[in-house]
């Protein structure tokens, strides 16, 4: 398994602001990936964080909206920027440990937009 | 893209009872994953199964991957088995680590 840590866990923001939340993995990892959860609803991938380089976003999401960074094996950060209701979620990073390619996540950050 | 259906979406059970939860999905995957989703928001990884058969306590699953569905056993079901149950799956051509989730199964045991 992993141990993967997000901060903040939870967290409550005001419409217009940006929150970057952090996520650190126990271990060199390749491969981190960054998923959004709406309330009562499934979970939907929103990027595949990609050290030395850009990440690369699903459809739907934008890198002006939610831009990452990767700045080593170990780490990885999504910023939610210009916050409305609407992006009240759970926002949850996910490594993939192993040559079998299981992913694990982290506890999840849980954001309120008022 | 691939889509992924679980049945059923609710599920309330008496506390001993056994259940089988099922997954389909559109299109040949390579990497097939369960997971429980506690009150508390935290996803637990149950079974990593894209194909054949697996069981961890009460627990077991099974993946035919050739008819595109999985099943996940829940036996003598506890309270602390509720929660929502997620069935994911990464796609043959996308190299399988990126997951597209299931619409969940939402579970209730009670006393």
């Amino acid at each position: 398994s992993a141990v993967i840590s997000q901060k903040p866990s939870r967290d409550i923001c005001q419409r217009g602001t940006s929150l970057t939340i952090q996520c650190q993995v126990d271990s060199q990892v390749t491969m981190m990936f960054w998923y959004r959860q709406q309330p009562g609803q499934s979970l939907t991938l929103i990027a595949t964080a990609n050290q030395g380089s850009e990440a690369t976003y699903e459809s739907g999401f934008v890198i002006d909206k939610f831009p990452i960074s990767r700045p080593n094996l170990t780490f990885s950060t999504l910023t939610v920027s210009n916050m409305s209701p609407e992006d009240s979620s759970i926002y949850l990073c996910s490594v993939v440990r192993g040559a079998s390619g299981e992913l694990f996540f982290g506890e999840g950050s849980r954001l309120t937009v008022l | 893209g691939i889509q992924v259906e679980q049945s059923p979406p609710d599920l309330i059970l008496q506390e001993g009872a056994n259940s089988t939860l099922r997954c389909n999905f559109s299109d040949s995957v390579n990497n097939l994953q369960w997971f429980h989703q506690n009150p508390w928001g935290q996803l637990i990884n149950l079974f990593y199964i894209p194909s054949g058969t697996k069981q961890n306590g009460r627990l077991s699953a099974t993946t035919v991957a050739t008819e595109r569905y999985s099943l996940l056993y829940i036996s003598s079901s506890q309270t602390t088995d509720s929660g929502v149950y997620f069935c994911a799956v990464g796609e043959l051509t996308g190299g399988g680590n990126k997951l597209t989730f299931g619409t969940g199964t939402q579970l209730k045991v009670e006393l």
